[in-house]
């Protein structure tokens, strides 16, 4: 069973609105880590923003915050003035409790192409 | 600089050549990754080394070899690989058993023909 579910494929949005990308999961652990990163065509994966599972507040990075629902098992990524470099590939990731001391196992998912038009 | 360099950045091999694909990272981190990412398919963990031992091995072919000789380097050594083992592989770095992600390299993008 998929873990991550990211159900945008691709989204168009215009340069200074915002947008909302979105991610569920599934886990039954209670101690988990949901992380967005950005992939430029470039290739490189660049870590965005983190939430614990924990965590009671929503994490904010500069123009990035994440919209997390606990019950609901979603962890939705917000751009705020989204801009002409934030064309990307943007992918949802969960770390399990795969190891106590050693490691962190991360799981992707399929991942959301946005397409910032002037 | 991510911190994490991957070698080389592209590599057209054929079915028979055997070739290796290095990282190295500066961080400190005690643990490395190999995933691989193809076209259309979510990024697929293939290694795992912590504190230089291998922890995870995701069902990967043996035309895969990892080799971690220290913490700050992971290679991929491959084999008389298929066509279909063209994709971007990604290495990553992280501290184990803190509550981050991981650091990426840049990734090699791999084609075999």
């Amino acid at each position: 069973a998929q873990k991550i579910t990211q159900t945008q494929p691709g989204m168009f949005v215009q340069e200074k609105e915002a947008v909302t990308l979105d991610c569920t999961y599934d886990t039954s652990d209670q101690s988990y880590g949901l992380f967005w990163y950005k992939q430029p065509s470039s290739g490189e994966m660049i870590f965005l923003i983190y939430q614990g599972s924990y965590d009671e507040q929503n994490a904010t990075e500069g123009r990035y915050s994440l919209n997390f629902q606990k019950a609901r098992k979603s962890a939705n990524l917000v751009i705020s003035a989204s801009q002409l470099g934030d064309s990307a590939m943007y992918f949802c990731a969960m770390r399990e409790a795969y190891f106590k001391a050693a490691g962190n196992k991360l799981t992707f998912g399929g991942g959301t192409r946005v397409l910032v038009k002037p | 600089e991510t911190g994490v360099t991957q070698t080389p950045r592209h590599l057209v091999m054929g079915m028979t050549n055997k070739k290796s694909l290095k990282c190295e990272q500066h961080l400190g981190h005690n643990a490395m990754y190999w995933y691989k990412q193809s076209a259309k398919k979510p990024l697929e963990l293939m290694f795992v080394y912590s504190l230089e031992e291998r922890v995870e091995n995701n069902s990967v072919p043996s035309r895969f070899s990892p080799e971690c000789p220290n913490s700050s380097h992971l290679f991929l050594h491959l084999h008389t690989l298929q066509p279909e083992d063209s994709a971007l592989y990604l290495c990553a770095s992280s501290q184990a058993g803190v509550n981050y992600g991981y650091t990426f390299g840049s990734g090699t993008r791999l084609t075999v023909v």
